[in-house]
């Protein structure tokens, strides 16, 4: 399979623990997205990388949330002190941007996070 | 007001039927915009890009007005393999390629 890979599919927590998605981007891809999705509601955006550059983060990534991508390659999001309103499904997205290419994201199938 | 709106929907219909889905996105800045349809707890999946000259992919149409800043998709011939969320998407390109995406329409098509 070469689509994104997310890593754990469930996770389980109690509140106050720390968490630690992994993403595993399509390989030759050298954008990757992390998005936030509650029931009812469309993903909403978190960060992205170019390479291993975090260009943006959004406003909803509050300072208990860190993302890294270290050598460009695949991507971990960790959540610290959790709190249940950090419940969502996790998505994590690549992309290939290179000169007039189309931005297609792909998604990975999602970390499925419950905080107790 | 949310960037990109959507029918709230749910909108159910037979198969055979013909469903139109409606966007409006906020941003004037915006310069990509698409479909993703997702299943029932499953990951978005790209269905079309749209592209201001509308786009047709068989049973799928797509439009855009940028004058409007609204967007549509048009179902011919709805299947039951067509039921899932319709999620209209929207890019500002450029240096920034994150997505905004709508609250999504589920569509159900019942035999």
């Amino acid at each position: 399979d070469t689509g994104v890979s997310q890593n754990p599919r469930h996770k389980i927590t109690k509140r106050g623990q720390n968490v630690t998605f992994r993403c595993d981007p399509i390989s030759e891809h050298n954008r990757l997205y992390w998005y936030r999705q509650t029931l009812g509601q469309g993903p909403e955006f978190l960060t992205y990388f170019q390479n291993e550059a975090q260009l943006e983060k959004s406003r909803l990534l509050s300072d208990r949330f860190s993302a890294e991508r270290p050598k460009g390659s695949f991507s971990t999001l960790e959540i610290q002190r959790t709190e249940q309103g950090d419940s969502a499904m996790y998505l994590c997205a690549s992309s290939l941007v290179e000169g007039g290419a189309k931005n297609i994201q792909y998604f990975g199938a999602g970390t499925r996070l419950s905080v107790l | 007001r949310k960037e990109v709106e959507q029918d709230p929907g749910p909108f159910n219909v037979p198969e055979g039927a013909t469903v139109a889905f409606n966007c409006t996105y906020s941003n004037s800045a915006s310069q990509s915009f698409f479909w993703y349809r997702q299943d029932c707890r499953k990951e978005p999946k790209l269905l079309m890009s749209v592209y201001s000259s509308g786009n047709e992919d068989g049973r799928f149409t797509a439009q855009l007005n940028r004058a409007s800043q609204y967007i549509s998709l048009l179902i011919r011939d709805s299947k039951l393999s067509d039921s899932a969320t319709y999620l209209c998407v929207a890019s500002r390109g450029g240096s920034n390629y994150k997505l905004t995406f709508g609250k999504g329409t589920l569509l159900t098509v019942n035999p």
